[in-house]
């Protein structure tokens, strides 16, 4: 059974912690996803990466920082964290995408609350 | 500029009734659409895309390029299907997709 798995169900840190969101998936895909899901606004792309050490900013980069130093993991990091960065994390995989074929698998998600 | 657009945030049912949750969409060239799920407490999780034609759980989606709308539809309504919905397109030319903000789908028995 393929997966892609997050370190943590539930995360609660402090205004100004350094906070680290860990993705790994066993699908030996080249893309990994970082996405906030809020209620009203769906699913934001925060960053992507399509290669080892490879990323582009998505639509909500600010505040955020990403790292891939391996095929199978990708990790969100919030340098300094904020209130309004409470949020539901998503990660998701994908094979780059033949026409209409790139399925993204998601992980269970991150309830992050930052106080 | 690409998006996605789900009127709306709340669709309630009785079972045994029709469905239709709404999705409009612009771009510039041929799109690749898609619907994905999220039951209770379960991952999102794809249900269908238009390049497959499928039906996958009585739901169907039909691209209308006249009208930019992909619906999900399914004759009558089960109770499990209340999830969120949400309908996504496929960026131009990358792997990334934009999702509209989603419908909740709530059928009663």
């Amino acid at each position: 059974d393929v997966k892609v798995t997050q370190s943590s169900r539930y995360l609660v840190k402090r205004t100004g912690e350094k906070v680290f969101l860990e993705c790994v998936q066993d699908m030996d895909h080249e893309n990994m996803f970082w996405y906030r899901q809020d209620p009203g606004l769906g699913l934001r792309l925060i960053y992507f990466s399509y290669d080892v050490k490879m990323k582009e900013k998505g639509d909500i980069p600010e505040g955020y920082s990403v790292s891939r130093e391996k095929k199978e993991r990708f990790s969100l990091i919030l340098e300094s964290a904020s209130t309004n960065q409470t949020s539901m994390y998503l990660c998701a995989s994908s094979s780059p995408g033949t026409s209409g074929n790139n399925e993204q698998f998601f992980g269970p998600g991150t309830r992050l609350t930052v106080l | 500029a690409q998006r996605v657009t789900q009127p709306e945030k709340l669709l309630s049912v009785f079972k045994g009734a029709p469905v239709e949750l709404k999705c409009n969409y612009s771009y510039s060239g041929s799109p690749e659409l898609f619907w994905y799920v999220q039951y209770s407490r379960q991952r999102l999780q794809l249900l269908l895309r238009h390049i497959s034609r499928e039906s996958i759980k009585g739901f169907t989606a039909d691209l209308n390029k006249g009208e930019t709308s992909f619906h999900l539809k399914k004759p009558f309504a089960q109770e499990e299907d209340s999830a969120m919905y949400y309908c996504a397109l496929s960026r131009l030319n990358t792997d990334k997709l934009i999702f509209g903000t989603g419908t909740r789908l709530q059928v009663f028995p």
